[in-house]
C-alpha cells in the first residue's frame, strides 16, 4: 500500500526542541519531493516547504524560512521537520505530503495522517 | 505574493449541486487544485490541473476555470461530501498558496 505515516502526537514546553518523521512506504521514495502543511487549531492549510529525498534540495516558504529545518534520511524513506525552539503558536497540526510526480505538478497526491504538537509556555 | 480567496461557507441540501470558488488574478496563467478535508481527517486530493479529477474521486466531482476564477462543483451533494475545501495553486519558483478553505455543509 502506497502510504506515508507520521510519529505521534507531541506535547512540549516552550523553549524545548523537537524533530517529527513522515515514513513513506509502497513507492520509490526517493522520486518524489515530500512537502510539510501547517493547519493551526481551526484554522487552514499553510505550506511551510518541500524537499527532495534524492539530492535533498530543500525550498520553503518565505513565513516558515528560519523557524523550522526540513531534512530526510532516504536510506529509511523518512522525511523530517524539526523545531529547535518551541513556542506556543507552534501549537498545530503538520502534515506531510508527497508532491505528485508530473512534470510541472504543484500539488500533493498523497498525505500523511498528521501530527498533533502541542505546546505549552 | 498572493492570495487565493474562496467563500467561508456554502451550504446546499442533500442531492442538490454545490459550487465553490477560488479567485485570484494569478489563476488566469496558473493551474488550481482542489483538496477535501473532512472532519478530523487528513485533506485528500479531489481535482488537479484545474479540472482533472483525482484517482479514485467520484464523478459528481468536476471542475472548470474562466478566467481568473476556477469552480469546484459537486453534483448530486451526498451527506459524506460534507467537510472543508481548500484550492491550491503555484508557479514555478514562487511558494504553494492555499486558499483559506470553504466549509461545505448538507444540510
Amino acid at each position: 500500500e502506497v502510504q506515508l505515516v507520521q510519529s505521534g502526537a507531541e506535547v512540549k514546553k516552550a523553549g524545548e526542541s523537537l524533530k517529527i518523521s513522515c515514513k513513506g512506504s509502497g513507492y520509490k521514495f526517493s522520486d518524489y519531493w515530500i512537502g510539510w502543511v501547517r493547519q493551526m487549531p481551526g484554522k487552514g492549510l499553510e505550506w511551510m516547504g518541500t524537499i527532495y529525498p534524492g539530492d535533498s534540495d530543500t525550498r520553503y516558504s518565505p513565513s516558515f524560512q528560519g523557524q523550522v529545518i526540513i531534512s530526510v534520511d532516504k536510506s529509511i524513506n523518512t522525511a523530517y521537520l524539526q523545531w529547535s525552539n518551541l513556542q506556543a503558536p507552534d501549537t498545530a497540526k503538520y502534515y506531510c505530503a508527497r508532491r505528485a510526480m508530473v512534470v510541472e505538478a504543484h500539488y500533493f497526491d498523497l498525505w500523511g495522517q498528521g501530527t498533533l504538537l502541542t505546546v505549552s509556555s | 505574493s498572493y492570495e487565493l480567496t474562496q467563500p467561508p461557507s456554502v451550504s446546499v441540501s442533500p442531492g442538490q449541486t454545490a459550487r465553490i470558488t477560488c479567485s485570484a488574478d494569478v489563476l488566469a496563467n496558473q493551474y488550481a487544485y482542489w483538496y477535501q478535508q473532512r472532519p478530523g481527517q487528513a485533506p485528500v486530493l479531489v481535482i488537479y490541473e484545474d479540472r482533472q479529477r483525482a484517482s479514485g474521486i467520484p464523478e459528481r466531482f468536476s471542475g472548470s476555470s474562466s478566467g481568473t476564477t476556477v469552480t469546484l462543483t459537486i453534483s448530486g451533494v451526498q451527506p459524506e461530501d460534507e467537510g472543508d475545501y481548500y484550492c491550491q495553486s503555484a508557479d514555478r519558483s514562487g511558494p504553494w498558496v492555499f486558499g483559506g478553505g470553504t466549509k461545505l455543509t448538507v444540510l
